[in-house]
């Protein structure tokens, strides 16, 4: 149980493209999704806390803007990065949970290793 | 301020050797504390979490850790290692807001 789908694993695209990461739990209604970073050798950075039908809350130093964050239902949430340039080349990582008060672990997707050209 | 510390970047053990990865931590309250391995180019999966009680808790793939208040510590172990347990291995805090602090991770080699 507590499967975490992301989508795509891997994305390779040109400078100045828009690319749409999906995160779907899928056998469990996630209260709330996070959005971590990861570069090479490093640890996780947290980007973003989203909750179904609410606006996403970023964290410091993270573009709003540049990092399009929405979560529609309870199993999805998705992270779009806007107009994408080579210093936005990382490993994206998803994670989901449904505990009420945060006393639930986080279930990690398999990430999306995203470069820009 | 909160923290986790993983003093160890890296860890090599020969295969079957036991095995202790340290974790502690900074953290106003009970933490809730958890252990994570990554492999290569993968997202992260649970060992094992500690909320409450009984202080040793055991995990997957024959992993155990040990909660030890007075310590602010959360070390993972393993009796005897495997090949396949060659991976990067993250401890994190818990809160509230369901917020992660992770560690910096330990890198562990399995030598044959």
């Amino acid at each position: 149980g507590a499967v975490v789908s992301q989508h795509p694993s891997r994305v390779i695209c040109k400078s100045g493209t828009s690319v749409k990461i999906e995160c779907r739990s899928l056998d469990f209604q996630a209260t709330t999704m996070f959005w971590y970073r990861q570069f090479p050798k490093q640890s996780l950075m947290l980007m973003a806390t989203s909750n179904e039908g609410s606006k996403a809350t970023y964290e410091q130093g993270v573009e709003k803007d540049k990092f399009l964050i929405n979560h529609a239902s309870l199993t999805l949430s998705t992270l779009t990065v806007t107009s994408a340039h080579p210093e936005d080349s990382s490993f994206y990582i998803c994670s989901a949970t449904s505990g009420d008060a945060g006393n639930q672990p986080q279930h990690f997707g398999d990430g999306t290793r995203l470069s820009i050209l | 301020a909160q923290s986790v510390t993983q003093p160890d970047i890296h860890i090599t053990v020969s295969e079957g050797a036991s095995l202790e990865l340290r974790c502690n931590y900074s953290y106003g309250a009970t933490p809730y504390l958890f252990w994570y391995v990554q492999s290569p180019g993968q997202g992260l999966q649970l060992l094992l979490k500690y909320f409450s009680g009984d202080t040793l808790v055991q995990g997957i793939k024959g992993f155990e850790a040990e909660f030890k208040r007075s310590q602010s510590s959360f070390n993972l172990r393993k009796p005897s290692v495997h090949w396949s347990d060659a991976a990067e291995y993250f401890c994190a805090v818990g809160s509230g807001t369901y917020k992660y602090i992770f560690g910096t991770g330990t890198r562990l080699k399995v030598l044959a």
